[in-house]
């Protein structure tokens, strides 16, 4: 039962354009949403959470959005950089931050120059 | 700025052998979480520790144990190991003194099993 959901495995975005990727969950006691970016042969690395208390979270080029009644979140990178392309994986967990984190199945974004 | 360590970074082993992976968590780090990533799949949570004390724990086979030693490093144990055990391993850390402090990865631990 796969909790979280990337439902593309991949996308392609001109250099400088806006790349957006989509996450859907749900477990309804889902409180803190991460988004991490992997390249083949490293561990995941942290880019940007959000807490179910706020609908958006900006960090420099990444703004996460959470659609709580949709049980739906969303990246979004303006602008897109060719070094951006990597696997973007979603996370979750329940109960704060310090629980265990469900994954997504990963987005494999591919940013041309 | 340092970061989880662990190793080995590859291991090869055959059916029915042992293997233990370490991790060294980000200093002032008092928990360790430890994820399994099989092929084309996503990370899947095998268990966690708090201040050396099992905090949670998933789908970790009765095979694996784990412990989280004084200096609050952690070793992940896996006996009788299997083809299917072939994966990605990864350890996390993170402080539960920051109000939202995330978890960090390491590098993983890729294990073949022939």
């Amino acid at each position: 039962d796969q909790q979280v959901k990337q439902n593309s495995p991949s996308l392609s975005v001109q250099e400088g354009r806006i790349s957006i990727l989509n996450c859907d969950y749900t477990n309804s006691m889902f409180d803190y949403f991460l988004w991490y970016k992997k390249y083949p042969a490293e561990g995941p690395t942290f880019l940007i959470s959000i807490s179910s208390i706020k609908d958006k979270n900006e960090d420099g080029r990444f703004t996460v959005f959470l659609n709580k009644s949709a049980k739906h979140l969303s990246l979004h990178i303006v602008p897109s950089q060719p070094g951006d392309s990597a696997v973007y994986f979603c996370a979750a967990s329940a109960g704060g931050a310090t629980n265990k984190l469900i994954f997504g199945t990963g987005t494999l974004l591919a940013v041309q120059p | 700025a340092a970061g989880v360590i662990q190793s080995p970074r590859h291991l090869i082993k055959e059916k029915r052998e042992t293997a233990t992976l370490k991790c060294y968590p980000i200093p002032r780090h008092d928990t360790v979480y430890w994820y399994q990533q099989g092929p084309g799949q996503d990370p899947q949570f095998l268990i966690s520790f708090y201040e050396k004390m099992q905090s949670d724990k998933g789908s970790i086979p009765d095979r694996f144990s784990a412990q989280q030693f004084s200096d609050y490093h952690s070793e992940l144990n896996m006996s009788s190991l299997e083809l299917g055990d072939s994966a990605l391993y990864f350890c996390a850390s993170r402080t539960r003194s920051g109000a939202r402090e995330t978890q960090y990865f390491g590098p993983g631990t890729r294990l073949l099993v022939l």
